[in-house]
C-alpha cells in the first residue's frame, strides 16, 4: 500500500524534553513538508524539504529541527525551546509544485 | 501568494447544496485545491484545479474559478452528513523559482439531517 505514515498518533511529553515526530512516505515523492495546525489558526509550515539531504525553513521554524538523509522519511523534532509545542502536526508530500499528499497527522501534549 | 480567505462556518440541510468559498491575492497561482479534513485526521485531496480552468466537475463536486476576481468556490451537491467537515482551499504560487503552497484557515460545514 502507498501512502504516508505518521507515529505515534498521540504523544505526550513533559515540558524540557526534546521528542522527535516521524512521517514516512512510499509514494516516491521528492518534497516533504511539516505543518503545525492550532485550533482557528489553520496549517502553519515549519519546514519543508525538496529534495534529500536539503531543508528550508517554513514559516514558524523556531524551536524545531528536521533531517533528510532519506527520500523516504522527514522526522521532525521539538525541542525545548519550543515555546508552545502542544499541537497538532501533519506531514505532507507531494511532487515539487503539486498537489501534496498528507499524513494522519500527530497530537502531540506537552504538559 | 501570502493570503488565502475562507469563512469560518456553513451550515446547510442535508440534501441542499453547499457552496464554499474562497479567495487568494496571488496572481502567478498554478492548481489551487479543495481538501478535506474530518476530525482528528489529516488532510483528504478531494479536487484541484489548474489556474487556465473555468470550471471542473467530479462527480457531486463542481469548482468553479474566477482568475479575475482570484475566487475559487466548490459545491456539493446533495450535501450528506458525512459531508460535515473542515474544508481548506489552497494555492500553489511561484515564490520566486520555487514552488509554495498557501492553506486558509479552513470552512466547518455542518450538515444538519
Amino acid at each position: 500500500d502507498g501512502g504516508i505514515t505518521q507515529s505515534p498518533k498521540y504523544l505526550f511529553r513533559k515540558e524540557g524534553q526534546n521528542v522527535t515526530l516521524s512521517c514516512e512516505q512510499n509514494l516516491n515523492h521528492d518534497a516533504m513538508y511539516w505543518y503545525r495546525q492550532d485550533p482557528g489558526q489553520g496549517l502553519r509550515l515549519i519546514y519543508y524539504s525538496q529534495i534529500v539531504n536539503d531543508f528550508q525553513k517554513g514559516d514558524i521554524a523556531e524551536g524545531y529541527s528536521v533531517s533528510r538523509e532519506k527520500k523516504e522519511s522527514f522526522p521532525l523534532t521539538v525541542t525545548s525551546a519550543q515555546k508552545n509545542p502542544t499541537a497538532f502536526y501533519l506531514c505532507a508530500s507531494g511532487q515539487v509544485g503539486y498537489e501534496q499528499y498528507f499524513g494522519p497527522g500527530t497530537r502531540l501534549t506537552v504538559t | 501568494g501570502e493570503d488565502v480567505e475562507q469563512s469560518l462556518f456553513l451550515s446547510v440541510r442535508e440534501g441542499d447544496s453547499s457552496v464554499i468559498n474562497c479567495t487568494y491575492t496571488d496572481s502567478s497561482s498554478t492548481y489551487l485545491y479543495w481538501y478535506k479534513q474530518e476530525p482528528g485526521a489529516g488532510l483528504q485531496l478531494l479536487t484541484y484545479i489548474f489556474s487556465n480552468m473555468d470550471m471542473k466537475q467530479d462527480q457531486r463536486l463542481t469548482v468553479l474559478l474566477n482568475k479575475k476576481d482570484k475566487h475559487l468556490s466548490l459545491r456539493i451537491a446533495d450535501t450528506q452528513t458525512g459531508d460535515s467537515a473542515i474544508y481548506f482551499c489552497a494555492e500553489n504560487w511561484d515564490a520566486g523559482g520555487y514552488q509554495k503552497v498557501t492553506f486558509g484557515i479552513g470552512t466547518k460545514l455542518q450538515v444538519i439531517p
